[in-house]
């Protein structure tokens, strides 16, 4: 069975300023996908990026880009100019690749990321 | 575009009652995952159900079950609640494309004293 692991229960970041949050995970799957969720407050939980495991190229999306290491089996977030808006859960999820297969998330603990103005 | 509605929001109900959840997905969009979320175990799948079928289950026991309607809206019922039931339940459909990823309702929270 796949498992994920965030070892940062918490982080914090001055507004402005960089941060990554840690994640790696444990599959003997070759194919395979990566996601980092957010889950604000307000509970809704929201995709942030996504990498595909046979892509070398690191996913971005804006602030948000990820450091994938296949090897490793990490994956980390890396959030730029972080804003306060970004203060939140963070949730590091594998899903397998077949495609007609399930859909099933695995997710880590996640990481309560504070933003301090 | 429409999002994923779960309905209630928040429910309090008594040890040995029974509640039923509510989930209707994007329209058009016939896979829909559920998960429970607590602050001791986080986010567990529960089971996901395609085309009226259930795909595939979690590790929870038979208390917890579920459906799918020809609509695609799913509900999932909890029989017999214990106070280790107390927990947000997310609803999560996905959304067809090179990622298949799952977009995520509001949630229920549910209180069980």
């Amino acid at each position: 069975a796949q498992t994920v692991t965030q070892s940062q229960p918490e982080m914090s970041v001055q507004e402005a300023e960089t941060v990554t949050l840690s994640c790696t995970y444990d599959t003997s799957e070759s194919d395979y996908y990566l996601f980092w969720y957010k889950q604000p407050p307000s509970r809704q939980m929201i995709l942030v990026i996504r990498q595909e495991a046979y892509k070398q190229q690191n996913a971005t999306e804006n602030r948000f880009s990820v450091n994938f290491q296949k090897a490793a089996k990490s994956f980390s977030l890396k959030i730029s100019d972080s804003q306060l808006g970004d203060a939140a859960m963070y949730f590091c999820a594998y899903r397998s690749a077949p495609q007609g297969g399930s859909e099933k998330l695995v997710f880590g603990k996640g990481t309560k990321l504070t933003v301090n103005p | 575009k429409a999002g994923v509605t779960q309905t209630p929001r928040y429910l309090i109900k008594t040890r040995g009652q029974q509640v039923t959840l509510s989930c209707s997905p994007i329209s058009g969009h016939r896979s829909v995952s559920w998960y429970q979320q607590t602050p001791g175990q986080g986010l567990q799948f529960l089971f996901e159900y395609f085309s009226e079928t259930q795909r595939n289950k979690g590790n929870f026991p038979g208390r917890f079950s579920g459906r799918q309607f020809s609509n695609s809206r799913s509900e999932m019922n909890v029989s017999t609640l214990e106070l280790g039931d107390s927990a947000l339940y997310l609803c999560a459909c996905r959304v067809s494309g090179l990622y298949n990823e799952q977009f995520f309702g509001p949630g229920t929270r549910l209180t069980v004293l």
